[in-house]
């Protein structure tokens, strides 16, 4: 199986601040990789695919980028509505893995 | 309007079954791949199960040989049969769709909670 791995797993930050989330792949997916916000107590929010596709209804200040094996999610400015638990999935194997999460906390 | 219902959680004991089920409505549940995704308290997400618009399965390992994905095509619904459950099954359980032949997670139900415990 691929494995993902996230990085950092807490993250504090304020409003303004941009932020970077980092997650590497075991081995080599291509673009396959999807990145999902989550808030406490609700289904995960699919927010990018194919490495770097905003999907429609994203605010623009979430990018991501990379390929291969490191990826990243940037969010430009951070906004009060960002605070919650980001996670990477990928897609290029039949089985797909998540990474472990990165909560963006309030500084 | 895309919707995904699951229904079927609660408590069962350890080594006993349970079925999940989703129901969908603004889409065909027949084609599209389709997946379940758990989430234990406080921790990360965990694909569980995939089912192609075709029938072809695939499970996690921690699941597979108890757990069963099916769909009924008439009800438009997504079910997961799970049996010899375990405690470290407890989670909460989402059906998600999958956009096109590529299983990443378009759309989520609102999950529904299966705790094991004696």
């Amino acid at each position: 199986d691929i494995q993902m791995t996230q990085s950092p797993s807490t993250l504090s930050a304020s409003v303004g601040d941009r932020v970077t989330i980092t997650c590497r792949a075991s081995q080599s997916i291509s673009s396959w990789l999807a990145w999902y916000q989550q808030k406490p107590g609700k289904a995960p929010k699919l927010l990018i695919n194919k490495a770097s596709s905003l999907e429609n209804g994203v605010p623009s200040r979430f990018s991501g980028s990379g390929s291969g094996t490191e990826f990243t999610l940037t969010i430009s400015s951070l906004q009060p509505d960002d605070f919650a638990t980001y996670y990477c999935q990928q897609y290029n194997s039949f089985l797909p893995t998540f990474g472990g999460g990165t909560k963006v906390e309030i500084k | 309007e895309v919707q995904l219902v699951e229904s079927g959680g609660g408590l069962v004991q350890p080594g006993g079954s349970l079925r999940l089920s989703c129901a969908a409505s603004g889409f065909t549940v027949s084609s599209n791949y389709m997946s379940w995704v758990r989430q234990a308290p406080g921790k990360g997400l965990e694909w569980v199960s995939v089912i192609y618009t075709g029938g072809t399965t695939y499970y996690a390992d921690s699941v597979k040989g108890r757990f069963t994905i099916s769909r009924d095509n008439s009800k438009n619904t997504l079910y997961l049969q799970m049996n010899s459950l375990r405690a470290e099954d407890t989670a909460v359980y989402y059906c998600a769709r999958t956009r096109g032949t590529t299983v990443f997670f378009d759309y989520w139900g609102q999950g529904t909670l299966v705790t094991v415990s004696s």
